[in-house]
């Protein structure tokens, strides 16, 4: 059965933190790792990850795959009380899209 | 934001009562999703659009049907509400597959 795990459920920092989430897949005729963000609204698109070690960053996110291990990582340096969110990651299938359940980041002033 | 919007916003139905959810884009996208969001799940799709007329089941398709008449609409229609559909539904665009989607604000659907 195709499953998305995402780690830790909840997570509470302080400002300039540094967190790392984590994404583990097993999703047959895997096509992309992608992760978003979700506020009190839509989730909005971070990142899609195709290729195993190749980091993207926009900012203070980063984000990196191994499709050897199947999982990925969202990293988020010196946060900030508008990182609070819900993360969420997503394997891609030819037709299909497999969420995991989401990180709650709390950044607390 | 990519332009899609769903209608209506908000919903409060009774059990056993027919709903018909709206999502319409301007993008023009060839793929559109149904998805819906619950405490614990994260999002799951139910029937997904790969075109006018064409459309297959996604991982919680059981009492939603869907249609496509046009590129820009696809509903979402729950043949006889159940409390259990108690949730908040996402529309969601892409060009193509395995590419990041765009979704919609949500509703918010409540079956009493």
């Amino acid at each position: 059965e195709d499953k998305v795990v995402q780690s830790p459920l909840s997570l509470v920092v302080h400002e300039g933190d540094t967190v790392t989430l984590n994404c583990s897949y097993e999703v047959t005729n895997f096509r992309s790792l992608l992760w978003y963000k979700q506020e009190k609204k839509a989730p909005t698109f971070l990142f899609m990850l195709t290729s195993s070690g190749i980091e993207k960053k926009s900012g203070r996110l980063s984000s990196i795959l191994d499709k050897k291990e199947l999982f990925s990582i969202l990293n988020i340096t010196a946060t900030q009380t508008g990182d609070s969110a819900i993360y969420l990651c997503a394997g891609t299938q030819p037709n299909d899209m497999r969420f995991g359940a989401g990180t709650r980041l709390t950044v607390k002033p | 934001d990519a332009g899609i919007t769903q209608s209506p916003r908000h919903k409060v139905t009774e059990t056993g009562t027919p709903v018909t959810l709206r999502c319409h884009q301007t993008e023009n996208h060839r793929y559109m999703y149904w998805y819906r969001q619950d405490p614990g799940h994260g999002l799951r799709l139910i029937h997904y659009s790969y075109g006018v007329k064409d459309t297959d089941k996604g991982e919680v398709s059981d009492g939603y049907s869907v249609s496509r008449s046009k590129t820009e609409d696809f509903l979402l229609t729950l043949e006889s509400a159940t409390s259990s559909q108690t949730s908040v539904y996402f529309c969601a665009i892409s060009i193509s597959p395995s590419v990041e989607q765009y979704f919609g604000p949500g509703t918010r659907l409540t079956v009493t």
